[in-house]
């Protein structure tokens, strides 16, 4: 039973646009949340992260809201560029499963239109 | 900083043989992970180790799974006798361990059972 849920397997959007990537968890000790983005033939690089004590953080281009109640996340990217095609991982970790013990969602590919 | 590095980046072996995944961490990383790749379950969490100790292999899928880190700067997979099943990408990945330090993963070994 995946306790990190990313429903849409894929996402197109046009360049300059907003890409809303959705990610839903179902463990209630899951305090910490983060975002991966991965290239082809690559590992997945750390993009974002957002404790459960916030339910906003930003940076630069990248916005992970957090709504504990819903159990739900989201990373907003504006604008959407070119590069910003890859996949994208949710990933969630808590204090009482062990911060080191990080669950990953299966992925949205994420197309950026030209 | 060179990151994390596996070896082999591909691996073709046939049902039954004995293969093994190597790693590398970041040096000064405590925490290492192995994960697996498929298009059916995204990235599963098979085992991780805190200070070379491994501290959750529950996700370590059979018997034929093994991992060791003998050491601070090394570890390996060992998968022994190899399933077309096992066909996957494998990850590795080292964190310092707390609660504000994201996943470094390497590229990835391809591994293709026949």
């Amino acid at each position: 039973d995946q306790q990190v849920k990313q429903n849409s397997p894929s996402l197109s959007v046009q360049e300059g646009r907003i890409s809303i990537l959705n990610c839903d968890y179902t463990n209630s000790m899951f305090d910490y949340f983060l975002w991966y983005k991965k290239y082809p033939a690559e590992g997945p690089t750390f993009l974002i992260s957002i404790s459960s004590i916030k339910d906003k953080n930003e940076d630069g281009r990248f916005t992970v809201f957090l709504n504990k109640s819903a159990k739900h996340l989201s990373l907003h990217i504006v604008p959407s560029q070119p590069g910003d095609s890859a996949v994208y991982f949710c990933a969630a970790s808590g204090r009482r499963t062990s911060y080191d013990k990080v669950i990953f969602g299966p992925g949205t590919s994420l197309s950026v239109i030209p | 900083d060179a990151g994390v590095i596996q070896s082999p980046r591909h691996e073709v072996t046939e049902m039954g043989q004995e293969v093994t995944l190597r790693c590398k961490p970041i040096s000064g990383h405590n925490s290492l992970f192995w994960y697996r790749q498929t298009m059916m379950r995204g990235l599963e969490l098979l085992i991780y180790f805190n200070n070379n100790v491994p501290i959750d292999d529950s996700g370590m899928p059979e018997d034929r799974f093994s991992a060791k880190m003998p050491n601070a700067s090394f570890s390996t997979l060992k998968i022994q006798p190899s399933e077309p099943r096992d066909s996957a990408v494998y990850f590795c990945a080292s964190s310092l361990g707390a609660i504000n330090s994201p996943l470094h993963f390497g590229n990835g070994t391809r591994l293709t059972v026949t």
